[in-house]
């Protein structure tokens, strides 16, 4: 199977400033998602990585806090901007082969806010 | 709204015996599933799915129960294995109706006992 490499595995931030989290897998993919999994909580769809346009959010994600690139269809990262303690997270890359069936995920990002 | 539920946070198993973790979901529209297991520091990895046509699939120690009619899946580990504590999360999605997201419960800590 590919392999999904998200970095970096782990960060801590001051509130305020943004942070860019890279995904690349080692093979050509078209459907590639962001998630977050938020501490006790169940990991929630932030967005789907769209190769050569942009991003289609979720319900109550923004680009202007979450802006994605795909510039093709082995790499995508994920921006988050303006952090605050509330962004404190994991961050998960995930990709599908075939549409619709299982999705495989990075390592994910664990990021603290302080 | 919890569409996908997990009601046990933990569950702890002898080593050997069988694990049953199970899921409800509240939308009917769901029609195919599937577990994921994440250690910590890792991103999830994908187990087992089942097709709303089907009522069980097999993978070697891993079956999946599906009870349409009640909304409920079921997840059996035998025998069960040390490696096997992590945290295993159930998802859903409807695929003939356009609305292919994944939708994740909040999770089972399973911990095999040696």
């Amino acid at each position: 199977s590919a392999v999904i490499s998200q970095k970096p595995s782990r960060d801590i931030c001051q509130r305020g400033t943004s942070l860019t989290i890279q995904c690349q897998v080692d093979s050509q993919v078209t459907m590639m998602f962001w998630y977050r999994q938020q501490p006790g909580q169940s990991l929630t769809l932030i967005a789907t990585a769209n190769q050569g346009s942009e991003a289609t959010y979720e319900s109550g994600f923004v680009i202007d806090k979450f802006p994605i690139s795909r510039p093709n269809l082995t790499f995508s990262t994920l921006t988050v901007s303006n952090m605050s303690p509330e962004d404190s997270s994991i961050y998960l890359c995930s990709v599908e082969w075939t549409k619709g069936t299982e999705a495989f995920f990075g390592q994910g990002t664990r990021l603290t806010v302080v | 709204d919890q569409q996908v539920k997990q009601n046990s946070p933990s569950l702890s198993v002898q080593e050997g015996r069988i694990s049953i973790l199970n899921c409800d979901y509240t939308n009917s529209m769901f029609d195919y599933f599937l577990w994921y297991k994440k250690y910590p520091a890792e991103g999830p990895t994908f187990l087992i799915s089942i097709s709303s046509i089907k009522d069980k699939n097999e993978d070697g120690r891993f079956t999946v129960f599906l009870n349409k009619s009640a909304k409920h899946l079921s997840l059996h580990i035998v025998p069960s294995q040390p490696g096997d504590s992590a945290v295993y999360f159930c998802a859903a999605r409807s695929v003939p109706f356009g609305n292919e997201k994944l939708t994740f419960g909040t999770g089972t800590r399973l911990t095999i006992i040696p």
